[in-house]
């Protein structure tokens, strides 16, 4: 079945630890998207990416980086900048010239102790 | 104005119930706009675009009024399965889904 995989779903992390989220789809979509949501809030855009080898920073980009070297792939690291990084991260991407319906993986959930 | 806004809720109603939320956009340019659906500790998922015209899927009507810049979503004869909180959201600036602004989503709770 074609979809989005993030992974881990849950991971806790000490602070001053870098951690990479990892995003695969195999829908053969160009576009790929990393959102944060905390409790009560809408999402917001940390890193977006319309093709392979280029990204554009979202809203918070502060404290994270990423990379686009597959199509099909797109991780997140959480550097140790990243001041308050407990949170639900969703992935998503859109096919066409990234204007279509966005699909999400199912999250990861990040609790730093 | 908030770039997206809309009432947190939680509504509360019962089974059969019909159910109206806004959601208002700051740019009156905005071009694009949804409704999505998130279960409890869930990813989104599209419930429905929102077209000019106003569109239905079923029980769902969605709508658009550009001259007071809200969508609405109305849900007739609840069901409990209905439960669950509903993002609003616009393209605000037009061009990729990077401008894609989420609201902060409001919860519905449908009791038998």
């Amino acid at each position: 079945d074609g979809g989005i995989t993030q992974s881990p779903k849950y991971l806790f992390r000490k602070e001053g630890q870098n951690v990479t989220l990892s995003c695969e789809q195999n829908l053969n979509h160009d576009a790929m998207y990393w959102y944060r949501q905390d409790p009560g809030q809408g999402l917001r855009l940390i890193y977006y990416s319309q093709i392979v080898n280029d990204f554009q920073k979202g809203d918070i980009a502060e404290g994270y980086s990423v990379s686009r070297e597959k199509k099909e792939s797109f991780p997140l690291t959480v550097t140790s900048a990243q001041k308050n990084p407990t949170a639900f991260y969703l992935c998503a991407s859109t096919g066409g010239q990234g204007t279509g319906e966005l699909f999400f993986g199912e999250g990861s959930r990040l609790t730093v102790l | 104005r908030k770039e997206v806004e809309q009432d947190p809720g939680p509504f509360n109603v019962p089974e059969g119930a019909t159910v109206a939320f806004n959601c208002t956009y700051s740019n009156s340019a905005s071009q694009s706009f949804f409704w999505y659906r998130q279960d409890c500790r869930k990813e989104p998922k599209l419930l429905m675009s929102v077209y000019s015209s106003g569109n239905e899927d079923g029980r769902f009507t969605a709508q658009l009024n550009r001259a007071s810049q809200y969508i609405s979503l109305l849900i007739r004869d609840s069901k409990l399965s209905d439960s669950a909180t509903y993002l609003c959201v616009v393209n605000l600036y037009g061009g990729s889904q990077g401008n894609l602004i989420f609201g902060k989503g409001t919860k519905l709770s449908v009791k038998p």
